[in-house]
Order: structure tokens, then C-alpha cells, then sequence
């Protein structure tokens, strides 16, 4: 079956550090890749996605990621974070097989502390 | 107003009663899911709709049972609730017609507690 793997389960970072979260899936057939984000509170939101094209994909709030596909990842950076990015942060894929697409999978997810 | 609405957003209940959770949409889109949220587990997905005639179970199906009333209405039932069915229940949506590429929309939540 296939799995997402979020390595890193809670991060705490000060304000303007760098993040870099890892995904790991573990499909090998086309993918469309996603990641969400759940501020306290709310519904998840999207980030950015990659469905084809440059691998290197630009999201709101100044969010990229990078798809690797030799590596089956797609991490999520930010240069410098602000402490409105605590949230926690979903990595998903869709995948493709003869029938279609299926639904997303989810990671688990990781918590994103931002401290002042 | 919010393109994925549910109802109720948070509800209290005992076990052994029957639950539903409704889930409406104004996004147009063809596939409907239901989702869990547990703290440390992820989203995990119980059912999902593809269309109105079209129901497919899954990752974490058993003790739940959905219904696609209309192409913009899909509910969960709880034909018998049990305390571990507590949790944070999401309803999303996404268009694979037209050029989709699968992008889930999602509803605001219904937190559910099974006492």
C-alpha cells in the first residue's frame, strides 16, 4: 500500500530561521503532490501543488517545494519563518493508477512551532 | 459563505447513538470525501463518491456508512457510536473533470465526542 512519510513529527524553530519539512512517498507512478496547511483552529488549506512541469513549485505566504523524483520527495522550505506559520503542515499525494486517480493520501503531519 | 459546508460543526453524544454529519457544496465538483483527523495520525480517508452512484470505501471504513444524496450533498452516518469514533471530521471536495488535478477543498470540520 501506498504511504506518506512526514519525518519530522514537531518542529520548533525561532523567527526568521529556515524550515525545510521532508515527505517521502512511497509510489512509484505518476503523482500529483500536495501540501496543506491547518492553523489553529481552521479547516486545511492548500500550500502548493505539483501536477507536472518545473519541479520546483512556489505557494502562498512564500512557501516552495521541490519534487524529486529519483528520491519519491517533495519537501517544503521557507527561507525565513514568521511566527504566523505555526500550523501544522500536511504533505498528500494523489496517484494514478489504470482506473484514474484515487483519493489523496495523507502524512501524518508535522507541528510547526514559530517562537518569537 | 464557505464553498464545503458541514453540519453540525461540533456535537456531543453518547454511545450507542445513531450519528449523522452532513456535508453540502457549491464548488460543482464530482468527487466528494470524508476524512477523520486525529491528533498524531494524519487525515485518514473513510469514504469517498466519485458520483452520485458511485460509493467506495476507505482506508478506515468499518462502523461508518455514507450517502450521496445529490451531486452536492454527501453525509456520514455513526449507525452506532463508540468513544473511539471521537475525532475531528472533515468533508472536501475535488474536480479530476475538466483538467482537475485532484486538489481537495475542504469543509470547516465537524468535531465530534462520543462519551
Amino acid at each position: 500500500a501506498q504511504s506518506v512519510s512526514q519525518h519530522n513529527h514537531h518542529v520548533i524553530l525561532s523567527e526568521a530561521a529556515s524550515l525545510e519539512l521532508g515527505c517521502n512517498y512511497s509510489y512509484g507512478g505518476t503523482v500529483n503532490l500536495f501540501w496543506y496547511v491547518q492553523y489553529p483552529g481552521q479547516h486545511l488549506q492548500l500550500l502548493l501543488k505539483y501536477f507536472s512541469g518545473d519541479p520546483l513549485v512556489k505557494g502562498i505566504k512564500g512557501f516552495e517545494a521541490e519534487f524529486i523524483k529519483s528520491k519519491f520527495s517533495f519537501n517544503l522550505r521557507k527561507p525565513s519563518v514568521q511566527w504566523s506559520d505555526t500550523a501544522e503542515y500536511f504533505c498528500a499525494v494523489l496517484k494514478y493508477s489504470g482506473g484514474g486517480a484515487d483519493g489523496l493520501t495523507f502524512g501524518k503531519g508535522t507541528h510547526l512551532i514559530i517562537q518569537p | 459563505d464557505a464553498d464545503v459546508t458541514q453540519t453540525p460543526r461540533n456535537r456531543i453524544t453518547k454511545t450507542g447513538k445513531r450519528i449523522m454529519l452532513e456535508c453540502s457544496q457549491t464548488k460543482g465538483h464530482d468527487r466528494m470525501y470524508w476524512y477523520r483527523q486525529d491528533p498524531g495520525l494524519g487525515l485518514r480517508l473513510i469514504y469517498y463518491s466519485f458520483d452520485v452512484k458511485d460509493i467506495n470505501k476507505g482506508e478506515i471504513s468499518d462502523g461508518y456508512s455514507v450517502s450521496r444524496q445529490a451531486q452536492a450533498k454527501f453525509s456520514l452516518s455513526l449507525e452506532s457510536a463508540i468513544p473511539n469514533q471521537t475525532a475531528l471530521y472533515f468533508c472536501a471536495t475535488s474536480a479530476m473533470t475538466s483538467g482537475g488535478t485532484g486538489e481537495l477543498f475542504f469543509g470547516e470540520g465537524s468535531r465530534l465526542t462520543v462519551l
